[in-house]
């Protein structure tokens, strides 16, 4: 079946600091890779959608310049935190879409603590 | 505004019994919902999905009814088992711009008692 790899699945980092996230589809090209985040106990809500060879649409309230993607090539998406703070401390996760049933597989998630 | 609500954060059921997994949804634009488990720490696993022109779809163990009219739909595992204990999300796609887009619920922390 469809993979997403995510890496590192968590990470502490200092405030101030910026940390990259990726994802890589092993077994398909994903043209669209997701990017959510969730806090404790709250749904999953999503950041931004990427697609690849082209500028990110970031969902309302998402700072574009503290939360850069990266969709250089079909199998990796990249999110990096820049200037990292406390409050950006959660999980993040990203997916794509397999085509399958409307099939979006996830990554493993990353957790990232902003200390 | 919550467009995709999942009312009830918990739900504690025995071993071999019924686990029913509700989900409300506001937007009449979703064309298709899903159900997704998941375990700490660990993306969601997708589990099984239905399109929004039928009303039900099952696979094994696990049912999931749409009343489109109400905008509701629910899933259904039978028997339940210890190791469907997790936290079940419910989402719902729809096509904004070119894109896909998932809505996700709170989700529900299902507990089966052995």
């Amino acid at each position: 079946g469809a993979v997403v790899s995510q890496h590192p699945s968590r990470v502490i980092c200092k405030s101030g600091t910026s940390v990259k996230i990726e994802c890589r589809s092993l077994d398909f090209q994903a043209t669209t890779m997701f990017w959510y985040r969730q806090f404790p106990k709250q749904s999953l809500m999503l950041m931004a959608t990427s697609n690849e060879g082209s500028k990110a649409t970031y969902e309302q309230g998402v700072e574009k310049d503290k939360f850069l993607i990266n969709h250089a090539s079909l199998t990796l998406s990249t999110l990096t935190v820049t200037s990292a703070h406390p409050e950006d401390s959660s999980f993040y996760i990203c997916s794509a879409r397999t085509g399958v049933n409307y099939g979006y597989t996830f990554g493993s998630g990353t957790r990232l603590t902003v200390v | 505004d919550q467009q995709v609500k999942q009312n009830s954060p918990s739900l504690s059921v025995q071993e071999g019994r019924i686990s029913i997994l509700n989900c409300d949804y506001t937007n009449s634009m979703f064309d298709y919902f899903l159900w997704y488990k998941k375990y700490p720490a660990e993306g969601p696993t997708f589990l099984i999905s239905i399109s929004s022109i039928k009303d039900k779809n099952e696979d094994g163990r696990f049912t999931v009814f749409l009343n489109k009219s109400a905008k509701h739909l629910s899933l259904h595992i039978v028997p339940s088992q210890p190791g469907d204990s997790a936290v079940y999300f419910c989402a719902a796609s729809e096509i904004v711009g070119s894109n896909y887009k998932l809505t996700f619920g709170k989700g529900t922390l299902l507990t089966v008692n052995p």
